[in-house]
């Protein structure tokens, strides 16, 4: 049983494009993630949502929307792609933090490339 | 300074040796330490979390932390050639609450 999935797992586009990912889990965690990893293979958080409640926003640009239409699915939708977009993106989930950070699982990734 | 930075390596060990890869943070409220293993076009999967001072092992796995030096380790014991991979350290709690900061990663090569 896939615990997160994601879909696509390749997307090839155009500069200028609108494109969406989709993401799933069914281990009944509260809280999801979106991750990004560049081309040196740095991990970076991006959005974090608790509940379908939006609770971590980094410095993402607004091109970039997630949504949460239940706690079990997190999706990235993103606008005007760019070259610099390129990257691999991972969504994840966990139970909600506590005192401690509880482990996180992550999806099999969606690796974007812009053109 | 970074927030979580590691030796970006590749670090070459011998079939059978102890592997150890290191790790230093910069935010003294970090609570929780986990250590992934990404293999080449995978994504990360958890090796170990420690939240306490000292040593915690796991079968070939010890991860020992020093929160006072702000210092967390991973020693791979009897390395395996299938323990390539490139190990992620990261850290939350403190200005990372309710998320992982990770290190760049170091490579890991274990040869037969």
């Amino acid at each position: 049983d896939t615990a997160v999935s994601q879909t696509p797992k390749y997307l090839v586009t155009q500069m200028g494009n609108d494109k969406s990912i989709k993401c799933e889990q069914n281990l009944g965690h509260d809280t999801m993630y979106w991750y990004k990893q560049d081309s040196k293979k740095f991990l970076k958080i991006m959005f974090s949502y608790n509940n379908k409640e939006l609770i971590i926003n980094e410095t993402v640009p607004n091109r970039f929307s997630p949504k949460s239409p239940d706690k079990a699915h997190l999706n990235l939708h993103i606008n005007s792609l760019e070259l610099g977009d390129s990257a691999v993106y991972f969504c994840a989930s966990s139970p909600p933090t506590t005192v401690y950070q509880e482990t996180q699982y992550f999806g099999p990734g969606t690796r974007l490339l812009v053109l | 300074q970074k927030e979580v930075e590691q030796n970006s390596g590749p670090l070459s060990v011998p079939e059978g040796a102890i592997a150890s890869l290191n790790c230093t943070y910069s935010d003294r409220g970090s609570q929780s330490f986990f250590w992934y293993r990404q293999y080449s076009g995978k994504s990360p999967e958890l090796i170990m979390f420690i939240y306490s001072n000292g040593d915690k092992e796991d079968g070939r796995f010890t991860a020992q932390l020093n929160k006072a030096s702000q210092y967390v380790s991973l020693l791979i014991r009897d390395s395996q050639p299938s323990d390539s991979a490139t190990y992620l350290c990261a850290v939350s709690g403190g200005t990372s609450y309710g998320k992982l900061t990770f290190g760049q990663g170091t490579i890991l090569t274990v040869h037969p």
